[in-house]
């Protein structure tokens, strides 16, 4: 069946090191994979877009890998500061009939210690 | 840019009774999503519409859930009559490219407990 994993236990991390949040996938051939973040009482914001034939995207501090082979995205947060702490949420592209939809995964709780 | 826009934030209702929330997307944005949220999980998509018609409904259930889309412009989702597994956050988001493809903005939510 088709499944997408993030880690369900939280991730406590020091202020300054980096975060990496990761995204694994089974019986999914997607398009491309975006991750979001969530903070509570708050629908998700979008950070980035990776497609499939991109092996790795950067955004200021943020970065993102995509490995197809593997079938697994790597989301880092490099210089983590406190103000990043909050749900990150990996999102696939799957062809649902007419269009492409996201399929999201649970979410990874990022807690970053001052 | 005024983002997506939702209401009520918060809804209590008993079972059976009937709940409807509203969402107005961002200007020009012809994508429109309505998500469900159930506590620790990630958004599940309910609906799709494309302007004023529908892409994607293959997870609505369409027993106890409707959802229209009037003028290609503003939503409303209802659910008639609510369960008590219906209680979770209701998600709205809009995105610009048609076909569903690229990022989606979303609103607030809407809190729903079912009692």
């Amino acid at each position: 069946s088709q499944k997408i994993e993030q880690n369900s236990e939280a991730l406590n991390i020091q202020e300054g090191k980096t975060a990496t949040l990761t995204c694994n996938y089974t019986n999914y051939s997607p398009a491309y994979l975006q991750w979001y973040r969530q903070d509570p009482g708050r629908g998700p914001v979008f950070l980035l877009l990776i497609r499939e034939n991109e092996k790795e995207k950067r955004k200021e501090r943020l970065k993102v890998t995509f490995d197809t082979t593997l079938k697994q995205s790597l989301f880092h947060i490099t210089a983590s500061q406190p103000a990043d702490s909050a749900t990150y949420l990996c999102a696939l592209a799957a062809y649902g009939g007419a269009t492409n939809k996201l399929i999201f995964g649970t979410g990874t709780l990022l807690a970053v210690q001052p | 840019e005024a983002g997506v826009a939702q209401s009520p934030r918060y809804k209590i209702i008993e079972k059976r009774q009937s709940v409807a929330f509203w969402c107005n997307p961002i200007s020009g944005h012809a994508t429109l999503y309505w998500y469900q949220q159930i506590l620790g999980q990630g958004p599940k998509l309910l609906i799709q519409f494309q302007n004023n018609g529908v892409v994607d409904d293959s997870q609505l259930p369409k027993d106890r859930f409707s959802a229209e889309r009037l003028k290609g412009v503003d939503s409303t989702l209802k659910i008639q009559p609510a369960k008590l597994e219906d209680s979770a956050v209701y998600l709205c988001a809009s995105s610009p490219i048609a076909g569903g493809g690229g990022e989606q903005y979303f609103g607030p939510g809407t809190r729903l407990t079912v009692t």
